[in-house]
């Protein structure tokens, strides 16, 4: 059964417009979630994740239990947002699932 | 030293070949994982060590060999491999692997051919 759930395979905004990438994940138990990007040329690396609470190049994740979900906000997108976006569920015994992943494209 | 680093970057080989990855960290993380991800698709988990042990293996085939000859470095053993074996392999690190909220350090990837 699919863990996580990106249902936006590309999402284009436009600079300074708010970006919201969705992520819905199927878990029995507590979750933690994480967000990963993978810039262009660059190896994928760590955005945040949702037990921190914290805000990282301007994005913020919230953890909705009631909805299952943990979608990456920004309140106004820059060109260097553009970049593949994972959100990823590790489970119980230390297995990390990614999402299928969110291509975003800020245009200026 | 904050990297993970991995060789070769790009692998050509034959089904008949035995070729090997190497994966290298010096941050003291004591778990170390492979995985494997396809063209346009996300990272999938191959294999974890923990403390120099193998914990997890996501029903990998046999043709792929994980080794972990001390907790800097990982390798991955090829022989006989398929075509459709092709795939950017990732080595990453964590602190610990069942730790919460550990946060995983990934190389740039080895990109496998097979012809």
């Amino acid at each position: 059964a699919q863990r996580v759930t990106q249902p936006e395979k590309l999402l284009s905004v436009f600079k300074g417009a708010p970006v919201e990438l969705k992520c819905n994940y199927s878990y029995s138990g507590s979750p933690e979630l994480f967000w990963y990007v993978q810039y262009s040329r660059q190896r994928l690396q760590l955005l945040l994740r949702h037990i921190s609470r914290e805000s990282i190049k301007g994005f913020t994740a919230d953890l909705n239990k009631g909805e299952t979900s943990f979608h990456l906000k920004k309140p106004f997108a820059q060109e260097e947002d553009s970049a593949m976006y994972y959100c990823a569920l590790k489970e119980s015994y230390g297995k990390l699932t990614f999402g299928q992943g969110t291509i975003l494209t800020v245009h200026p | 030293d904050t990297e993970v680093t991995q060789t070769p970057k790009h692998l050509v080989m034959g089904m008949t070949n035995k070729k090997s990855l190497k994966c290298e960290q010096h941050m003291g993380h004591r778990a170390m994982y492979w995985y494997k991800q396809k063209a346009k698709k996300p990272p999938e988990l191959m294999f974890v060590y923990s403390y120099e042990k193998l914990s997890i293996n996501e029903s990998v085939p046999s043709r792929f060999s994980p080794e972990c000859p001390n907790s800097s470095l990982l390798n991955l053993h090829l022989h006989a491999l398929q075509p459709e074996d092709s795939a950017l392999y990732l080595c990453a690190s964590s602190q610990e692997w069942v730790a919460t909220n550990e946060k995983l350090f990934f190389g740039s990837g080895t990109q496998l051919s097979v012809l």
